[in-house]
């Protein structure tokens, strides 16, 4: 059965301050997702990765994948309220398969 | 470019009833796909899409079925609902299943069943 876990599922932390989400996932696949999404909104795609080694950045977030360890990284940088959301990995082709979310609150 | 849109937004029915949801897929997208997603849990996979047949489902029963039409807009119609049904369904498009393409997801469906 594939799956895909994250941790912390829960993290609230103060501005300024950086933190990694982390996305252990179970197949062979080469690319994974990662989306944001705000409550009772749809997901914003934010990262698509699609090999081994890849970094993505995009203003404080940025996202690597290692496929042979199964783990992708998400890393907040200086973290800015406007951040708060939930955060969530998936992998696959035709079946995305995701992560239960990781809920991300941060605190003037 | 249009992006992919749902309607309904908002919807309540009551258990035993039947409901249609609606997806227009991005333009010169072929291939939808479906997610249910229960508050406070990740978007599950229901079934995708492609040149109007079935290519793919995930473990959702049969009351779950769906349409897609020549101009590739796609129908999720759950009959017999049950309460836990309750859920935001995600529609997604993208051009290619074959090639693996990223999916875009519209706005979605909030489906409350009391």
């Amino acid at each position: 059965e594939l799956k895909v876990e994250q941790n912390p599922l829960f993290l609230s932390m103060q501005e300024g301050k950086n933190y990694t989400i982390y996305c252990n996932y179970s197949t062979t696949s080469d690319r994974l997702y990662w989306y944001r999404q705000d409550p009772g909104k749809s997901l914003e795609s934010l990262f698509v990765l699609l090999s081994n080694g890849a970094v993505k950045q995009e203003g404080r977030l940025m996202a690597s994948l290692d496929t042979k360890a199964r783990l992708s990284t998400l890393h907040i940088t200086a973290a800015v309220h406007d951040l708060s959301a939930t955060y969530f990995c998936a992998e696959g082709a035709q079946k995305l398969v995701f992560g239960q979310g990781t809920r991300l609150t941060i605190n003037p | 470019e249009t992006g992919v849109t749902q309607s309904p937004t908002h919807l309540i029915k009551t258990r035993g009833q039947q409901v249609t949801l609606r997806c227009s897929s991005q333009s010169g997208h072929n291939t939808v796909s479906w997610y249910q997603q229960a508050l406070g849990q990740g978007p599950q996979f229901i079934f995708q899409y492609y040149r109007e047949e079935e290519n793919g489902r995930g473990n959702f029963p049969p009351r779950f079925s769906g349409l897609q039409f020549p101009n590739y807009s796609s129908e999720l119609n759950v009959n017999a609902l049950e309460l836990d049904d309750s859920a935001l369904y995600l529609c997604a498009s993208s051009l290619n299943p074959q090639e693996r393409a990223e999916q875009f997801f519209g706005p979605g469906t909030r489906l409350t069943v009391l």
